[in-house]
């Protein structure tokens, strides 16, 4: 079974510009949840999604968006994006609307320069 | 907002020794997860706790979990060059209703 793919691996966006990035979960997980991971503060919990709805939210403002398919697949988007926005995104699905266990793509590394 | 704490922050040890990092909170898990994270990659998964008092072994890692569930610990016996990474415990409540809460890990290094 194929694991969590996340597309791209790495990016380099200038300050200002928009960016999305992309997580196909695990064949038959309906939900997927993004966090953010940068060295001070760890892996922080940006939304989940479940059956094209986002069940929770993180606390990130609202330049940070994302959606799901029908299909499960999941799109984040950051806009006007800032030096701190630098950092690890990883996406992780999970077979249960309820998630009590998390498998994880190998993420996306986003540089803003 | 629940919290986990995790400690130590980091660990350098020789090859061959033991040692135990610590997950703690003050709210009840409904479930806990421990993941290892190698640079670059995304976390995987090692084992799920369910039940206060449960200990599962995996090879020479043995994870364990509070009586009160609020609290785990990994202990690894004969520590190889292999084990080193980060290594994150997580925490769901009210059954994943509301996700999972991941702790700050412990860099774990193991020095040949």
């Amino acid at each position: 079974k194929a694991g969590v793919t996340q597309t791209p691996r790495y990016l380099i966006k200038t300050r200002g510009q928009q960016v999305t990035l992309s997580c196909s979960p695990i064949s038959g997980h309906r939900s997927v949840s993004w966090y953010q991971q940068t060295p001070g503060q760890g892996l922080q919990f940006l939304f989940e999604y479940f059956s094209e709805t986002q069940r929770n939210k993180g606390n990130f403002p609202g330049r940070f968006s994302g959606r799901q398919f029908s299909n499960s697949r999941s799109e984040m988007n950051v806009s006007t994006l800032e030096l701190g926005d630098s950092a690890l995104y990883l996406c992780a699905s999970s077979p249960r609307m309820e998630v009590t266990e998390a498998f994880f793509g190998q993420g996306t590394r986003l540089t803003v320069v | 907002t629940q919290l986990l704490e995790q400690s130590p922050q980091f660990l350098s040890i020789q090859e061959g020794e033991n040692l135990t990092v610590y997950c703690n909170s003050s709210s009840v898990f409904s479930s806990l997860q421990w993941y290892r994270q190698e640079p670059g990659e995304g976390p995987v998964l090692l084992v799920t706790v369910v039940t206060g008092g449960e200990v599962k072994k995996l090879k020479r890692l043995t994870f364990q979990f509070g009586d009160a569930r609020k609290d785990s610990s990994l202990h690894i016996t004969a520590a190889q060059p292999g084990d080193t990474g980060l290594y994150l415990c997580a925490g769901a409540w009210g059954g994943g209703a509301d996700g999972l809460t991941f702790g700050k890990g412990t860099h774990l290094i193991i020095q040949p």
